[in-house]
């Protein structure tokens, strides 16, 4: 069954250091996504990419952050100078539609980052 | 703003009870998901309902699209303790094809 899968599954860093999280979606999937979840909190949306390029970002993902698919199939989140509060379980998701009616979102187990 | 409230925000009960959980806004949906998340893992989807009043059934989960297409509830008979996770809704808002999501419902069954 095919799978989102995301690397590296727990990160920890000193606070000012850049750290990349990286996930393979699924392969005929063209919508992409990242999202957050702090410990025991909800889920929150960071950015939504398609056709090589942000369709959607939320006002956490401020310019330490980044997107790149830098090939066919690696979806890659950058954060530039890594604070404390950045800690959380990084989620990457992808779908094969989105619009009116949702597509459903395929989740990978994420990517725990732990800010020191 | 929370556009999406769920609540109860956490519920623990015995096996066998049965429960519901809701999902409500103000905002008008045209689609709406429910997902369930493990700990240590990404959410997966349950259900996707799209018409108003729209209910469908996955064994002992029954999930309801409100009429006005602003809310939803799940439903769940028997509870066990596999259904212990954190449930969370997801809609597609009406005006702006936005994905927005709830808080959750963190839903613990004991034996």
């Amino acid at each position: 069954e095919p799978e989102v899968t995301q690397t590296p599954s727990h990160q920890v860093t000193q606070m000012g250091q850049e750290v990349i999280l990286r996930c393979v979606p699924i392969s005929n999937h063209l919508y992409f996504y990242w999202y957050r979840q702090i410990l025991g909190q909800k889920v929150e949306f960071l950015v939504s990419f398609y056709n090589n390029e942000i369709s959607e970002k939320s006002e956490i993902f401020d310019d330490q952050f980044s997107v790149e698919r830098p090939d066919g199939s690696n979806f890659t989140l950058k954060i530039r100078s890594t604070k404390l509060e950045d800690s959380a379980m990084y989620f990457c998701a992808s779908s094969a539609t989105s619009g009116r009616v949702a597509g459903e979102l395929f989740f990978g187990e994420g990517s725990r980052l732990t800010v020191l | 703003t929370q556009l999406l409230e769920q609540s109860p925000q956490f519920l623990s009960i015995q096996e066998g009870e049965n429960l519901t959980v809701y999902c409500n806004s103000s905002s008008v949906f045209s689609s709406l998901q429910w997902y369930r998340q493990e700990p240590g893992e990404g959410p997966v989807l349950l259900v996707t309902v799209v018409t108003g009043g729209e209910v469908k059934k996955l064994k002992r989960l029954t999930f309801q699209f409100g009429d006005a297409r602003k809310d939803s509830s799940l439903h769940i008979t028997a509870a066990q303790p596999g259904d212990t996770g954190l449930y969370l809704c997801a809609g597609v808002m009406d005006s702006n094809y936005q994905l927005i999501w709830g808080a959750g419902t963190k839903l613990i069954i004991k034996p």
